[in-house]
């Protein structure tokens, strides 16, 4: 199976900041990586499928790079809104695995 | 528009088998793939499997083979999910999500909350 690791697990940042989360697999997922959002009590939220595209109804603030094994998710400015739990996914192959996730929280 | 509602909140006690529901409308339901998304309490999220609702088997991650039984019923446009043997460490929150041809989990249930008690 696919594994992914999500750093940092934590990051702490305040309002209009911009955060940059990794997400790296131990083999190459092609461009099939995809981010979601979680807020609590909430079910996962699409951002980003396929390294860098946003999903319907995400602001521009969010984007995502990457290829191969190494991807990032940036978010230029920080609302806060987006405060919360993000989780990378690959769908390169079954099993689909998850990130462990990484936390944004507010400074 | 799109929704998937999954059916309320279960106790069961351990050794019990559970099944959730999940109830589609506002797309076709064979043309999306429908996936089970399992989340213990303040962890994160595991892939349980996936089922195509044309037909042919569903995939099951490795952990939950032989314990995990994933269906669904076109003529209500509904997928389901049993677990059985249920332990301790199964509480959780189950989610069923949708994928389709081009695009990932972009519509989830709102989550059924599993609880395994004695």
């Amino acid at each position: 199976d696919i594994v992914l690791t999500q750093s940092p697990a934590t990051l702490s940042l305040s309002p209009g900041e911009r955060a940059t989360l990794s997400c790296r697999a131990s083999q190459a997922v092609s461009n099939f990586l995809v981010w979601y959002q979680q807020r609590p009590g909430q079910a996962p939220r699409l951002l980003i499928y396929d390294t860098s595209n946003r999903a319907t109804g995400i602001p521009a603030r969010f984007s995502g790079s990457g290829s191969g094994t190494d991807f990032t998710l940036t978010i230029s400015s920080l609302e806060p809104e987006d405060f919360a739990v993000y989780y990378c996914q690959q769908r390169v192959d079954w099993p689909y695995t998850f990130g462990q996730g990484t936390k944004l929280e507010i400074k | 528009q799109v929704q998937l509602v999954q059916s309320g909140a279960e106790v069961r006690q351990p050794g019990a088998s559970v099944k959730v529901s999940c109830k589609t409308s506002g797309y076709i339901f064979l043309t999306y793939y429908i996936h089970w998304i399992r989340q213990a309490p303040g962890q994160g999220l595991e892939w349980m499997g996936v089922i195509n609702p044309t037909g042919g088997s569903p995939t099951y991650a490795r952990k939950w083979q032989g314990r995990v039984t994933m269906t669904t019923d076109t003529s209500t446009s509904t997928a389901n999910m049993e677990l059985s043997d249920l332990s301790f460490e199964d509480s959780a929150v189950y989610y069923c999500t949708r994928e389709g041809q081009l695009l990932p989990f972009d519509s989830w249930g709102q989550g059924t909350l599993v609880t395994v008690s004695s």
